[in-house]
């Protein structure tokens, strides 16, 4: 089955701490996206990647870094430096021809302790 | 102001009858359309996408845009039960990678 894949679905991380959030797709999309959802708010955009080694800040991306090593992988790192990183995280891709069909994986909801 | 906006919600309906869900957008420039449901606790699920001014429709789902007017809606026939989701619009200028969402309308069906 094609799809998109993120782990870990919950994680808790204390106040200084790094943590990676992975993301895996096998649906040949080049076009990889970082989202972050609060509660009761749409989608923010944190970082996308048209193509492997190439990405680009979207409207939130301070506190987060993120590679694309792989057509099939795109990590997000959230670093020490986000201040509110409690949020629930959306990875997701889409084909280039159409950048607004996106395909979102379950998604990591992360706590900070 | 936002640049989607819809109403938060919850809208209400009996089980059978039209959900009407409502988007306007600021950007004049805006060209590609989207509808996402998401059920509470999961992620986004493309319902339906419009490019044109008019309606398009796909089985009980009806999107309609007005460009003029600068918002886009989303009936839903028939409306079930399985229905009841929060509904996310989101707009996008000359297939930018930059996708703009509105903050969701949240839709009860009563059965």
């Amino acid at each position: 089955d094609g799809g998109i894949t993120q782990s870990p679905k919950y994680l808790f991380r204390k106040e200084g701490q790094n943590v990676t959030l992975s993301c895996e797709q096998n649906l040949n999309h080049d076009a990889m996206y970082w989202y972050r959802q609060d509660p009761g708010q749409g989608l923010r955009l944190i970082y996308y990647s048209q193509i492997v080694n190439d990405f680009q800040k979207g409207d939130i991306a301070e506190g987060y870094s993120v590679s694309r090593e792989k057509k099939e992988s795109f990590p997000l790192t959230v670093t020490s430096a986000q201040k509110n990183p409690t949020a629930f995280y959306l990875c997701a891709s889409s084909p280039v021809r159409e950048p607004g069909e996106l395909f979102f994986g379950e998604g990591s909801r992360l706590t900070v302790l | 102001q936002k640049e989607v906006e819809q109403n938060s919600g919850p809208l209400s309906v009996p089980e059978g009858a039209i959900a009407s869900l409502n988007c306007t957008y600021s950007d004049r420039g805006s060209q590609s359309f989207f509808w996402y449901r998401q059920y509470s606790g999961k992620s986004p699920e493309l319902i339906m996408f419009i490019y044109s001014n008019g309606d398009k429709e796909d089985g009980r789902f009806t999107a309609q845009l007005n460009k003029a007017s600068q918002y886009v809606s989303l009936l839903i026939r028939d409306s079930q039960p399985s229905d009841s989701a929060t509904y996310l619009c989101a707009v996008n200028r000359d297939s930018s990678y930059k996708l703009i969402f509105g903050s969701g309308t949240r839709l009860l069906v009563r059965p």
